[in-house]
């Protein structure tokens, strides 16, 4: 089926531990995004992927880490999960360049608690 | 990236327009205004996009002035279902915007 998906939905996990969050996507789109979202705080970037192989930080980077080996997939792992990571995870991807509609398209979210 | 102002939350009663509006002062002159829905346990849905004067699609319409250092999103005849967090996004669409940075949006609450 077209479009993008996280897994897992729902996680837990104990402090310390390494723990992969899955996004995929089958538009080929270049661009895509990781965020986070608290209570409060609203949606922040933590990391974005322009193309296969270039990644750069966004606004909360600590403590994660991306990789991106092919355009449709953009894995976001917590080396060693700490509780002030319990969030919602949302990953995007978005088509950029030239006239056409840049219009982001999100993933359902994982949430993610740390124990 | 120019900044945005929004409400923090607007209330509204069904079957009335509602009009979100969001304030970015220091424009450019290649930003496009992006509009955004969010529902409960849900990532963000793209809703509208402007450059200038009014779009209109068949979910909102975006009034956009002349000089472009504001934006009003306008929901006609909100139902239950329109209750979300609304996001105004300003930048350009092939370099900097292309991060999307999300503000706190304005939580609209849509009752009977």
């Amino acid at each position: 089926d077209a479009g993008i998906t996280q897994s897992p939905r729902y996680k837990i996990t104990e402090t310390g531990r390494q723990v992969t969050l899955m996004c995929h996507q089958t538009w080929s789109h270049s661009y895509m995004f990781w965020y986070r979202q608290d209570l409060g705080h609203g949606l922040r970037l933590i990391y974005y992927s322009a193309a296969a192989d270039i990644t750069d930080k966004g606004e909360v980077p600590d403590g994660y880490v991306v990789s991106r080996s092919k355009t449709e997939n953009f894995p976001l792992t917590l080396e060693s999960a700490t509780r002030s990571q319990t969030s919602v995870y949302f990953c995007a991807s978005r088509w950029v360049g030239g006239k056409w509609s840049t219009e982001a398209f999100f993933g359902q979210g994982t949430r993610l608690t740390v124990v | 990236l120019a900044k945005t102002t929004q409400p923090i939350s607007m209330d509204s009663y069904e079957g009335q327009e509602v009009n979100i509006t969001c304030s970015h002062n220091n424009i450019a002159t290649n930003d496009y205004i992006t509009w955004y829905q969010q529902f409960p346990s849900q990532g963000p849905r793209f809703i509208i996009q402007g450059y200038k004067t009014k779009v209109t699609n068949e979910v909102a319409s975006l009034f956009i002035p002349a000089d472009r250092k504001s934006s009003t999103l306008s929901l006609p005849r909100v139902s239950l279902s329109d209750t979300a967090v609304y996001y105004c996004l300003v930048g350009d669409l092939n370099s900097g915007y292309s991060t999307l940075t999300f503000g706190k949006g304005t939580m609209l609450l849509v009752s009977p």
